[in-house]
């Protein structure tokens, strides 16, 4: 079935540092590819989403490109802050099958320190 | 942004009773969702809920599982009766129109069955 592989489960940063974390999914056709991020006691928020080949989301300064070649939607920050601490989920949503579900990946945790 | 609420936000039951979550979905949306997240695992989708029928669901929604949105008040996921692997966070989400739309989630309900 259709999946969704993030490779870091933790990620720690000072702030200012570049973030990079890596999103790989597997699935037919073009699904739509999604990052969500998720702070304590609280649902995941959409962050932004890219539906086509080349085809960037943005973000909060957040960006992710669509890359079908690698099959990849990799999500990268310049800069990042201390309020970017927080969970960040990677998502698709199948595009062949009629099927609207989320498929999440497993998330990444972010800590950013002062 | 808009909000999508969940009530209660924490409900802790006896094995083999009922349970009924709540969920208000964002005022235009038509397309309503659960999820479920147990404890440091990933997400997972349980069921999908349009117009008045549910459209598809996974494996993990059991037979004692059952949603209903009774005239357009609040969008419910009921269990009947409850097993203690039921123990999850149930996240409600609701979306526009089109598959690539983005869903909205509520903060979740907190179930634990003992």
């Amino acid at each position: 079935g259709d999946s969704v592989t993030q490779t870091e489960g933790q990620v720690a940063l000072s702030e200012e540092d570049f973030l990079t974390i890596h999103c790989n999914y597997s699935a037919s056709g073009y699904p739509a590819l999604f990052w969500y991020v998720q702070y304590p006691g609280e649902g995941p928020q959409f962050l932004f989403r890219a539906s086509r080949d080349k085809e960037k989301g943005s973000s909060r300064g957040f960006e992710a490109t669509y890359d079908k070649g690698t099959t990849s939607f990799h999500l990268r920050k310049a800069s990042v802050q201390e309020s970017d601490s927080a969970v960040y989920y990677c998502a698709l949503v199948p595009a062949s099958s009629g099927s609207w579900q989320l498929i999440f990946g497993s998330g990444t945790q972010l800590t950013v320190m002062p | 942004g808009p909000k999508v609420l969940q009530i209660p936000s924490h409900q802790i039951i006896d094995m083999g009773q009922m349970v009924t979550l709540n969920c208000d979905p964002v005022s235009n949306h038509l397309y309503f969702y659960w999820y479920k997240q147990i404890l440091g695992q990933q997400m997972e989708f349980l069921v999908n809920f349009y117009n008045g029928k549910v459209m598809e669901k996974s494996k993990l929604f059991k037979d004692q599982f059952s949603v209903e949105r009774p005239d357009g008040s609040y969008f419910t996921l009921k269990i009947q009766p409850t097993a203690l692997e039921d123990s999850a966070v149930y996240f409600c989400a609701s979306s526009g129109l089109g598959f690539s739309y983005e869903q909205y989630f509520g903060p979740g309900t907190r179930l634990t069955v003992l």
